[in-house]
């Protein structure tokens, strides 16, 4: 496609269950980064890509989250047992090359995800 | 530390004014880049403008400036000629040699016809 694409848009679910978010990057973009963005604040830095090699997690809050990019183009971020504090829209950028030193990223619409 | 700080939550402009968006980083890093992105209400992230850190001349891109002023650790935005859909959130962002990119908390424009 044309931009960066993320399934699902929103995504409700019960404490204690998991939750896949998916990222479809722009064809050939190297770098991909996922962040998460509360309301009224700026992205937060989750874990990023290269190719399919997973560059840094340390922006990962625990070990209940987890991300694969498993042949270098879609990624998919894990939540597992959810709680309500992982509320938040999760959103996904790619960019064209590795090295994001002076690559603006394309960011996708996100996916809201609400813990009940 | 690395940080970005943008010190204005909100700002009200009437429009055709010129606006600057206040933004300050820190880190001991010579390479970075500074880049702005507007959120509209629809909440994309739209990318303006980037400046890197051994760029000599302050970036361009149409209506936007990036006032780049090395020393202070500053890098505002400018919209010059405000118009009614320039009402967003914006971001300044660094990006840092270990890739990672850190975002500030945002300035809510709002433009007054």
């Amino acid at each position: 496609g044309a931009g960066v694409s993320q399934s699902p848009r929103y995504k409700v679910t019960k404490r204690g269950q998991d939750v896949a978010l998916r990222c479809d990057p722009i064809s050939g973009h190297v770098s991909l980064y996922w962040y998460r963005q509360a309301l009224g604040q700026g992205p937060e830095f989750l874990t990023y890509f290269n190719y399919e090699a997973q560059q840094d997690k340390s922006g990962l809050p625990n070990d209940r989250f987890s991300a694969e990019r498993p042949e270098g183009s879609i990624s998919t971020l894990t939540i597992q047992r959810t709680e309500q504090r992982d509320s938040a829209m999760y959103r996904c950028a790619s960019s064209p090359a590795a090295g994001g030193l002076n690559q603006p990223q394309h960011f996708g619409d996100g996916t809201r995800l609400s813990i009940l | 530390a690395q940080k970005i700080t943008q010190t204005q939550p909100g700002m009200f402009v009437q429009e055709k004014e010129a606006v600057t968006l206040d933004c300050t980083y820190d880190t001991s890093d010579p390479s970075y880049g500074l880049f702005w992105y507007k959120q509209p209400s629809s909440g994309e992230m739209i990318f303006l403008i980037y400046q890197g850190s051994y760029d000599q001349q302050n970036a361009t891109e149409g209506r936007y400036s990036l006032n780049f002023q090395k020393a202070r650790k500053s890098a505002n935005l400018v919209i010059s000629a405000s118009q009614l859909g320039d009402s967003a959130m914006y971001f300044c962002a660094m990006s840092l040699r270990d890739d990672k990119i850190i975002f500030g908390k945002g300035t809510r424009l709002h433009i007054l016809p």
